[in-house]
């Protein structure tokens, strides 16, 4: 079976600092895709960050990074330079070539402190 | 914006009724998904249509039934409606196997 998990329900950091969310998955495919998204209090599933597996080199977004490890898998979100915007629910994705659906993490709610 | 749209907004409704969700998918995106996320939990997949064509079947409920027309838009019935259905109903779309999901705003559900 195809899981992924998020350890960390809730998170906090302070406004300018940087937090790192973790998310390990469970696969026997070997091409896939991760993805985290972001969830504001507005509810709307916001793409933050995508990784293919086949590539070797962590993906960056502006203030946003991953750490893949492929053998171990995982696949954290580094966040950098943290602001209040970024308060939200962020969920780690998975999906493979062979799947049609994507699946999720339960999700971390990390919170910007001022 | 994604360029996903679905309508209604907010959907408030009694048990044991009827109502549909519609979504519109981005343009040139042949496939939709629908997922439902329950109050602070994740997403969870319902189905996947492409091209018009039932591709992938989730947790979806035998109450439940979805579909997708020539025009590509789509539509979730869900019937005799339980206060456990009460959730936010998102679609999302994308243009081939391998690209990223786009999701829509959601429809959130009320069954008082």
């Amino acid at each position: 079976a195809q899981t992924v998990t998020q350890s960390q329900p809730e998170m906090s950091v302070q406004e300018a600092e940087t937090v790192t969310l973790s998310c390990t998955y469970d696969t026997s495919e070997n091409n896939y895709y991760l993805f985290w998204y972001k969830q504001p209090p507005s509810r709307q599933m916001i793409l933050v960050i995508r990784q293919e597996a086949y590539k070797q080199q962590n993906a960056t977004e502006n203030r946003f990074s991953v750490n893949f490890q492929k053998a171990a898998k995982s696949f954290s979100l580094k966040i950098s330079d943290s602001q209040l915007g970024d308060t939200a629910m962020y969920f780690c994705a998975f999906m493979t070539d062979n799947n049609n659906d994507m699946r999720f993490g339960a999700g971390t709610r990390l919170t910007v402190k001022p | 914006d994604s360029g996903v749209t679905q309508t209604p907004k907010h959907l408030i409704t009694a048990t044991g009724q009827r109502v549909t969700l519609r979504c519109s998918p981005r343009s040139g995106d042949l496939s939709v998904y629908w997922y439902q996320q329950s109050l602070d939990q994740g997403l969870q997949f319902l189905i996947q249509y492409y091209n018009g064509e039932e591709r992938a079947k989730g947790n979806i409920l035998e109450r439940f039934s979805a579909q997708q027309f020539p025009d590509l838009h789509s539509e979730l019935n869900l019937s005799s409606l339980e206060l456990g259905d009460s959730a936010l109903y998102f679609c999302a779309s994308r243009r081939t196997l391998r690209d990223t999901q786009y999701f829509g705003p959601g429809t959130r559900l009320t069954v008082l």
